[in-house]
């Protein structure tokens, strides 16, 4: 069946820097777009970057653009988040989810809703 | 475009009809989904284009609205929806998810 699993979070002091990964399986990878979400401790839902199938297209959250960078590695069915500049605002949990029903048309690409979530990796900022 | 879901928790019988709702800052036109999250889990999806029930998901689920204004109904309140939901609109990015409505049983 379809799976995402998410790794490389761990303990990070401020002001470093840390890459997680997403392996999938069960699905041909290079045909979707993939979303990094992320739910800090007790919060809500909050989408976080986005990448398309051929990893051209990438988008992010104002709260990271600058900081984090999404990247994909379709001949090893992974999707990457380099996180730099982390502060405590950055602890939470970082899920990897498919994009339900992403598509190109010409130089245009189209996000949707996500139909299939890893079960998260989690990243603490903390000195 | 910030997405307001309201009540932020409610507290319902078994069997009974619950119903959230979900304000979007602006027009997005039908681009929204629903979401069910347990504790310790992943969100699932189990609406999207605020009305199509995603596949698998129970028919007591349901979802209507376009444009700004959305509701999301439980028909008959079960045990095992006990969850958070969240509304998400993906009209235009930045993609962007409603606070979350907490849902108990009384």
């Amino acid at each position: 069946q379809v799976q995402l699993v998410e790794s490389g979070g761990s303990v990070v002091q401020p002001g470093g820097s840390l890459r997680l990964s997403c392996t999938a399986s069960g699905l041909t990878f290079t045909n979707f777009g993939i979303h990094w979400v992320r739910q800090s401790p007790g919060r809500g839902l909050e989408w976080v970057a986005v990448i398309s199938h051929d990893g051209i297209n990438k988008n992010y959250a104002d709260s990271v653009r600058g900081r984090f960078t999404i990247s994909r590695d379709n001949s090893q069915n992974t999707l990457y988040l380099q996180m730099n500049s982390l502060g405590a605002e950055d602890t939470a949990v970082y899920y990897c989810a498919r994009d339900a029903k992403y598509y190109r048309r010409g130089w245009n690409y189209y996000y949707f809703y996500m139909d299939v979530w890893g079960t998260g990796t989690t990243v603490t900022v903390s000195s | 475009i910030q997405l307001t879901q309201s009540p932020s928790s409610l507290s319902a019988s078994v069997g009974d009809k619950v119903t959230i709702t979900c304000q979007a800052s602006q027009d997005i036109r039908k681009s929204l989904s629903w979401y069910q999250q347990k504790p310790g889990k992943a969100p699932k999806v189990l609406m999207y284009d605020a009305l199509n029930l995603e596949t698998g998901v129970p028919s007591r689920f349901s979802g209507s609205g376009s444009g700004t204004d959305f509701t999301f109904t439980i028909s008959s309140l079960q045990p095992e929806d006990i969850a958070t939901y969240y509304c998400h609109q993906y009209d235009k990015l930045p993609l962007t998810f409603g606070g979350g409505t907490k849902v108990e049983i009384k």
